[in-house]
């Protein structure tokens, strides 16, 4: 089955500063989300994404499914960002979850 | 408001014991999903189900069995034959299934928390 790899497994930043988040994945996609998972577990849906560039407020997401990778960009972090993101992807028979990026932002 | 209702959000059984985790969506979906997920890991599917009296194992399903009765229902349970069922499960729905061409997003609900003694 397909393969999803996301980097960095953990990031720590000051709040205001800004990242990227990766995901890699091993086949040709059609549908690939983005999720956000809050310290008490509630995931929250971010982008779905499954081609080209979306922006919501101080996220915005990018996927180039012709290079097998998506990319999701946090600016001016704030310490409500911390928690765990996770890619999904997969085609119309089946989806997986990466493997998570944890994000912790200090004060 | 339009969401997906899990309940208990935690409970505890003694070893053995067949308990059942309830998911209910108002969301008028197709499709609903259960996947669970362990301590500083990734969620895996258990089981997924895209119309009414009709549903697929994922990739974990051994120890678990569902029914899908009603449009609005998606109940789990969590059998004795589960060697470890310790972990947080949660449930999902999407407007179309699985099969389908358009946009499959997903929706979560807060999840359950099951803790076997």
């Amino acid at each position: 089955g397909i393969q999803v790899e996301q980097s960095p497994p953990d990031l720590i930043l000051q709040e205001g500063a800004n990242s990227t988040l990766r995901c890699n994945f091993s086949d040709s996609v059609n549908n690939l989300q983005w999720f956000h998972q809050n310290p008490w577990g509630q995931l929250i849906n971010l982008f779905y994404i499954p081609s080209g560039t979306k922006q919501n407020g101080r996220l915005s997401a990018t996927t180039v499914a012709t290079e097998r990778y998506s990319l999701l960009y946090i600016s001016s972090s704030q310490t409500t960002d911390s928690g765990v993101y996770f890619c999904l992807t997969g085609t119309a028979s089946k989806l997986t979850f990466g493997t998570g990026t944890r994000l912790q932002v200090t004060l | 408001d339009g969401g997906i209702t899990q309940s208990p959000k935690y409970l505890f059984r003694k070893e053995g014991q067949n308990v059942t985790l309830s998911c209910e969506q108002n969301l008028n979906h197709d499709a609903m999903y259960w996947y669970r997920q362990d301590p500083g890991q990734g969620l895996r599917l258990i089981y997924y189900s895209q119309i009414v009296n009709d549903f697929q194992k994922g990739d974990i399903a051994e120890g678990y069995s569902v029914s899908r009765e009603k449009k609005e229902s998606f109940p789990l349970t969590v059998t004795s034959a589960q060697k470890n069922p310790t972990a947080f499960y949660l449930c999902a729905s999407s407007v179309p299934g699985l099969s389908s061409s358009g946009a499959n997003v997903l929706t979560f609900g807060a999840g359950s928390r099951l803790t076997v003694l």
